[in-house]
């Protein structure tokens, strides 16, 4: 089983839609929990970051933290075509380090 | 603020060769980490250095080194390569120090094709 697992897609919604993207994971060491954006081409860009468990909004974006089931989940409302990416879950423990990644969620936005 | 530059952007190599990536990180972080992309496994963490000292490393075989300079700069060199090693190369820069590495910042990665 891999450390972090994250269905792969692709995933097509109309623009306006709600997305929820998902990660699970294995490790209980992961303390640090973050979303990466990747466009074709180009390196990832971090969008959420969070400690432990918890929710966390950003404009469009909120970000869940469920340890006790070992489950994140990357919420995005109003999706616009501009949303259009891979989308990475990563992991990290308390040294932090490394970063732990799921293989990503290729999202496509239709106007 | 100038972002993280990798150079090259694309290196076509052959099977047995060796091959140097360059990273530079962003003014003032300290702390460089190299990923590789693939399609099949996806990112996965190679090493980190921090101060010109590596303080993790992946599960990849020896083939893959890398060092930091005293200015933060970095390189990656993989030797004798193998088709596998055809990926997309990221780095990462992150302020580092006692900081966890979650504000990596990545750069535009190296394409690099073995034939």
């Amino acid at each position: 089983q891999k450390e972090v697992e994250q269905d792969p897609g692709p995933l097509s919604v109309p623009e306006g839609a709600i997305v929820s993207l998902n990660c699970t994971y294995s490790n209980s060491a992961f303390q640090y929990f973050m979303w990466y954006r990747q466009y074709s081409r180009k390196g990832p860009e971090l969008l959420m970051y969070t400690y432990s468990s918890g929710n966390k909004e950003d404009g469009r974006f909120t970000a869940q933290v469920d340890k006790s089931s070992k489950y994140i989940s990357l919420f995005i409302r109003d999706s616009q075509p501009s949303d259009s990416a891979t989308y990475l879950c990563a992991m990290a423990n308390q040294a932090g380090t490394a970063l732990i990644f799921g293989k990503g969620t290729t999202l496509s936005v239709s106007s | 603020k100038a972002g993280v530059t990798q150079t090259p952007r694309y290196l076509i190599k052959t099977r047995g060769q060796q091959v140097t990536l360059s990273c530079s990180p962003i003014s003032g972080h300290r702390s460089v980490s190299w990923y590789q992309q693939t399609p099949g496994q996806g990112l996965q963490f190679l090493f980190e250095y921090f101060s010109e000292t590596q303080r993790n490393k992946g599960n990849f075989p020896g083939r893959f080194s890398g060092r930091q300079f005293s200015n933060s700069r970095s390189e990656m060199n993989v030797s004798t390569l193998e088709l596998g090693d055809s990926a997309l190369y990221l780095c990462a820069s992150n302020p580092g120090g006692n900081r966890v590495n979650t504000e990596a910042f990545f750069g535009q990665g190296t394409r690099l094709t073995v034939v």
